[in-house]
Formats: C-alpha cells, structure tokens, sequence
C-alpha cells in the first residue's frame, strides 16, 4: 500500500522558475526521503530528513519536514531542462522497506 | 562504486512461463531491496534481505514469488506461472549496514512483459 501522497501529480513550468512538490504520509516515521526517476531509468536518492529536523538543503534542493502535520516539501530552485523526471517522496521505518509515494510528474519547459 | 546492476533490463514471456531476475549490488552493502513498479505509480516493497537472510516479505510477495541472496551478494528474483498481472518494472535497491538513516541506491531494473 502506498503512504505517501504527493501533490500536485502533475506540474509543468519554465525552465529558470521554481518548482515546489509536496507529500503527504500517515504513520509515523524515522525519515523521510526523495528520489527523482528519470523515464525508464531506477530511482536516484535526492535527499533524506529525518524526524527531529525540520529543513535540509543540497544544493538547488530544499525540503522541509512537518512531523505534526504529518507533510514534506521538495522545492527545486532555478529549474532546468534536465529537472524533468518523476519526483517520489518514501518514508523509512528502520532499515527496511521504503514506502513510496505515487510521484510528481515534473516538466521543464525550456 | 559501480552501482545497482540488474539483468535483464528487458524480459517478455509468454503467460504461464517461469522468469528469474538478477540483481547485483553495491559490494559494500549488506541490504537488498526488491520493490515492483508499475506504470504510473510509486516503487511497492516486495522483500528485504539483510546479507543472505530474508527478514520481511511483503503479502504482494505471493507462492509464486521467491527470491534468494545465496551468498549474501546477488541476489534472484523468480516469477513461476506469470500471470498478465505480473506485467511491471522490478527494482532492486541496496543501502550500507550503517543504522537506520541510509539512502537506498537503486539499480535500473528490469522491466517484465506478460504477452
């Protein structure tokens, strides 16, 4: 079963603008993490929060946690064309699985 | 660090047949995730391996399902009797024994056609 719910499912901008996707979970959770999957390819680890922060960032990245809210945010700052991929938001609880959201399918649009 | 290597990357077979799937991991990782992806949806958890012992199976994982980590290094992914259903992509994922908070490195998986 998937946890996670992200929002929007869609989102397409130009490229230079900032894209900003957001996630939902149920239960609580260790950390929270962000994978971007190019088409046809496997996922590739964007960043992790765990549940006692609240704001990372990596370099164009940034993502926030609100444990009470039981939400996080992806916003990908200065875009570029080859932002474009499927953004997934996954939960952790310990060393196994992930639970993966349905994704945001981000466009660039140059 | 080579990565994640799957094999195949493509498999088609006929309803009815047996398929097996490779997975190769990042040699310094004790972990293997299996996760099935189908069109349009998030990775789901198929199975987790810590070295050569499986410690969770998700329910998705049914009778027809086995996977095997022999050595603690590769591990397989079988399909017997495949079913249309069985269409998706399948993902194997690796992570470092180094506590709780470790990424999960993906390889490129391999994707399964039912005809």
């Amino acid at each position: 079963s998937q946890q996670g719910e992200e929002d929007p499912q869609a989102l397409s901008i130009q490229e230079g603008e900032n894209a900003t996707m957001n996630c939902s979970y149920k239960t609580s959770i260790n950390n929270l993490q962000w994978y971007r999957q190019n088409s046809g390819r496997g996922l590739v680890h964007l960043i992790l929060i765990r549940s006692n922060e609240r704001e990372k960032h990596s370099g164009r990245l940034r993502v926030t946690l609100d444990t009470s809210k039981k939400s996080s945010s992806l916003l990908i700052t200065a875009s570029r064309a080859a932002d474009t991929a499927s953004y997934f938001c996954a939960t952790g609880r310990g060393a196994q699985k992930l639970v993966f959201g349905q994704g945001t399918r981000l466009t660039i649009n140059p | 660090d080579t990565g994640v290597s799957q094999d195949p990357r493509h498999k088609i077979t006929k309803r009815g047949q047996n398929v097996t799937f490779r997975c190769d991991p990042i040699s310094e990782h004790n972990r293997l995730y299996w996760y099935r992806q189908t069109l349009g949806q998030g990775p789901e958890f198929l199975t987790y391996f810590q070295n050569e012992a499986q410690l969770e199976k998700s329910r998705l994982l049914s009778d027809r399902f086995s996977a095997e980590r022999p050595k603690g290094s590769f591990s397989t992914l079988e399909i017997q009797r495949t079913e249309q259903g069985d269409s998706a992509m399948y993902l194997c994922a690796s992570s470092a024994d180094r506590g709780w908070d470790q990424p999960q490195h993906f390889g490129d998986g391999t994707r399964l056609s039912i005809l």
